[in-house]
């Protein structure tokens, strides 16, 4: 079965600081994985979207950046952090058969001070 | 463009009542519709989609929804809410055409379940 595990579950960062938050699937190959951010209130915002290795889409301009090095990595980084920053991360990655689905992961709380 | 709205921030239910959690949605195309969970700090959990066929879709925990295409509605519904039902709802589109890009959702911005006893 698949699996989706996100590494750190919480951090807490300086501003200015850098960040490499990680995302990892499981029992698949050739997903189509997402980073999204969790702002305090409840929306979720698609930050990144990944169809294979190399390749990101950038949904909306910001201090965030992310990479995809392997098949079934998923990276979401910054060189220097802001107040902004501050939010629940979500991995998810998408099953094309037979569901159709997007499934997430657990999770990063990020903290910036 | 794809667009979901939840128009309920919260819906309250007493415990063993039915319980209802409202979603419209617009797309171009045939629509592909689903529903999360999430409880606190935790990621999203999958409840059911509607893709195609039956408009009543069953899904997990005693949870089903009713796509209505004349009325673009998908509609989150228990005959019987338990406390343990009370978590934070999404509902979430995409059109049913697959594309280069991405299969992106678009996420309604939740409603918040509270069963009581």
């Amino acid at each position: 079965s698949q699996t989706i595990h996100q590494w750190p579950a919480t951090l807490v960062q300086p501003v200015g600081s850098p960040l490499s938050l990680e995302c990892t699937v499981e029992g698949t190959s050739n997903p189509n994985l997402y980073w999204y951010r969790q702002a305090a209130g409840r929306g979720l915002q698609l930050l990144f979207y990944s169809v294979g290795i190399g390749q990101i889409s950038s949904e909306v301009p910001q201090n965030l950046s992310a990479s995809r090095p392997q098949d079934r990595q998923f990276i979401l980084s910054s060189k220097k952090l802001l107040l902004s920053d501050s939010g629940f991360y979500l991995c998810a990655w998408r099953e094309s058969l037979p569901t159709d689905t997007q499934y997430f992961g657990p999770g990063t709380r990020l903290t910036v001070l | 463009a794809q667009s979901v709205a939840q128009p309920e921030d919260q819906v309250n239910v007493a415990e063993g009542n039915p319980l209802t959690v409202k979603c419209t949605y617009s797309v171009s195309g045939n629509p592909y519709l689903f529903w999360y969970v999430q409880y606190p700090n935790r990621g999203l959990q999958f409840l059911l989609k509607y893709i195609t066929g039956d408009n009543l879709v069953k899904g997990s925990y005693g949870f089903e929804a009713e796509f209505n295409k004349s009325q673009t509605s998908f509609h989150l519904k228990k005959p019987s809410a338990l406390v343990s039902d009370s978590a934070l709802y999404f509902c979430a589109v995409r059109e049913g055409v697959l594309t280069g890009g991405g299969n992106k959702l678009t996420f309604g911005t939740g409603t918040q379940l509270k069963v009581e006893l």
